[in-house]
């Protein structure tokens, strides 16, 4: 079946404008997860959503970044006036059981903020 | 607060030949999930391998073997037989299992395959 799909692929922005990025999840998986990858920090985990329960934004750097999940299923990730650092590719996974996690990537974003 | 360890930035092995990569990880945990993911170019990150901590056998796929040594909290990644397909950066990651649902990374090893 399809696999978890991320748009756009690649995204040029100046700094301080704002910035959507999606991601459509493997139909049926009910686990959804934000990570960025940038060159000095790695991979790191950015939020979490389960369901219909309250998601977990323990990794987002800054009020400047949000998500939502609408209807169980697609995510959108924005960033607000967006920054230099802000430079990194943002990587989209999704797993059927947050408890069995194993998680099933998307082929990511890359945000260039000029 | 759980932390994995890739020592080797980069690692290089001849088609056809075997090579080893290293990760270990801290955690005061018991029960917990490791894994190796695969990045290529195209960057999307497809799993290698998973072992869970209360299996004492080492997990194995084809070609891809681990060696998981609890005690010493290694888990190290086995390539047999490369091919030229199996150049990627390579990523080790810990998952404590339960409610935590976080992945956390190495900083990845690049793998080279040389023809």
């Amino acid at each position: 079946g399809a696999g978890v799909s991320q748009s756009p692929s690649n995204k040029v922005t100046e700094k301080g404008k704002d910035v959507e990025l999606r991601c459509d999840p493997i139909s049926g998986h009910t686990a959804l997860y934000w990570y960025r990858q940038s060159l000095g920090q790695g991979l790191e985990f950015l939020i979490y959503f389960q369901g219909n329960s309250a998601p977990d934004k323990s990794g987002l750097p800054s009020d400047r970044f949000s998500a939502e999940r609408t209807g169980g299923s697609v995510s959108t990730l924005t960033i607000q006036r967006t920054q230099q650092e802000d430079s990194a590719v943002y990587l989209c996974a999704s797993s059927l059981r947050a408890v069995y996690n194993e998680q099933f990537f998307g082929p990511g974003t890359r945000l260039t903020v000029l | 607060a759980q932390t994995v360890t890739q020592s080797q930035p980069e690692m290089s092995v001849q088609e056809a030949e075997t090579v080893t990569l290293s990760c270990t990880y801290d955690t005061s945990e018991s029960d917990y999930y490791l894994f190796w993911y695969k990045q290529p170019p195209s960057r999307q990150m497809i799993l290698v391998i998973r072992q869970e901590a209360y299996k004492q056998q080492n997990a194995t796929e084809n070609r891809f073997s681990v060696n998981f040594q609890k005690a010493a909290k290694s888990f190290s990644l086995k390539i047999s037989d490369s091919q030229l397909g199996d150049a990627a950066m390579y990523f080790c990651a810990y998952n404590s299992g339960g409610s935590n649902y976080k992945l956390t990374f190495g900083k990845g090893t690049l793998l080279t395959v040389n023809p």
